[in-house]
């Protein structure tokens, strides 16, 4: 079956450190990866996909089909990253599905 | 730019009441989808529909229907309010399964 799995619930990080939000992922197909971000008050948006391939306000993420995950990383954490971040699967049929997500907190 | 409206972001209701969630998009997306969001529970989906008329049950459709009359009008309904559907409810639609979804601000509904 399909599932995404978000180990951490919380995460602080001091401005500055790098951060890496991991993702984990379980589907024997070819798999679409997503990480969206929902800042306070904000509505939830996609932050990216890995078949772009881009960084994003300076977050990338590599989908590792050995490991099965999708993690976020950023070097130089920012206050302004803190939000929810959720990483989804896409296998093709109508619906994504979610993690439970990550509450990231950038320490000033 | 992909707009997703859903039609109050706060509500308040009683036990026993009917309760209609209404969302609008208007990018022709083929798909909605209905979710409710809640700490530590992440986005559980509870319906979504691919065309019109048509609906899927995800993965907590229990208490709850959905409509679909129109292609950028999907409507969740609360068939008999109860305390334990107090929570964050999000809209999203996309154009298809390989495609990000877009969701609109969210309906916080508190049901007393």
């Amino acid at each position: 079956a399909q599932r995404v799995t978000q180990p951490e619930k919380l995460l602080s990080v001091f401005k500055g450190a790098p951060v890496e939000l991991k993702c984990n992922y379980s589907y024997s197909g070819s798999p679409e990866l997503f990480w969206y971000v929902q800042y306070s008050r904000q509505r939830l948006q996609l932050l990216l996909r890995h078949i772009s391939r881009e960084s994003i306000k300076g977050f990338t993420a590599d989908l590792n089909k050995g490991e099965t995950s999708f993690h976020l990383k950023k070097p130089f954490a920012q206050e302004e990253d803190s939000a929810m971040y959720y990483c989804a699967l896409g296998t093709g049929a109508n619906n994504l599905f979610f993690g439970t997500g990550t509450r990231l907190t950038v320490i000033p | 730019d992909v707009k997703v409206t859903q039609s109050s972001r706060y509500l308040v209701k009683r036990t026993g009441e009917k309760v209609f969630l209404e969302c609008v998009q208007d990018m022709d997306h083929e798909n909605m989808f209905w979710y409710r969001q809640d700490p530590g529970l992440g986005l559980r989906l509870i319906y979504f529909s691919y065309d019109v008329k048509m609906k899927e049950k995800g993965d907590i459709p229990e208490g709850y229907s959905v409509s679909r009359e129109k292609k950028e009008r999907f409507s969740l309904i609360l068939e008999s309010a109860s305390t334990n559907q107090t929570s964050m409810y999000l809209c999203a639609s996309s154009r298809d399964g390989t495609q990000p979804q877009h969701f609109g601000d969210g309906t916080r509904l508190s049901i007393l």
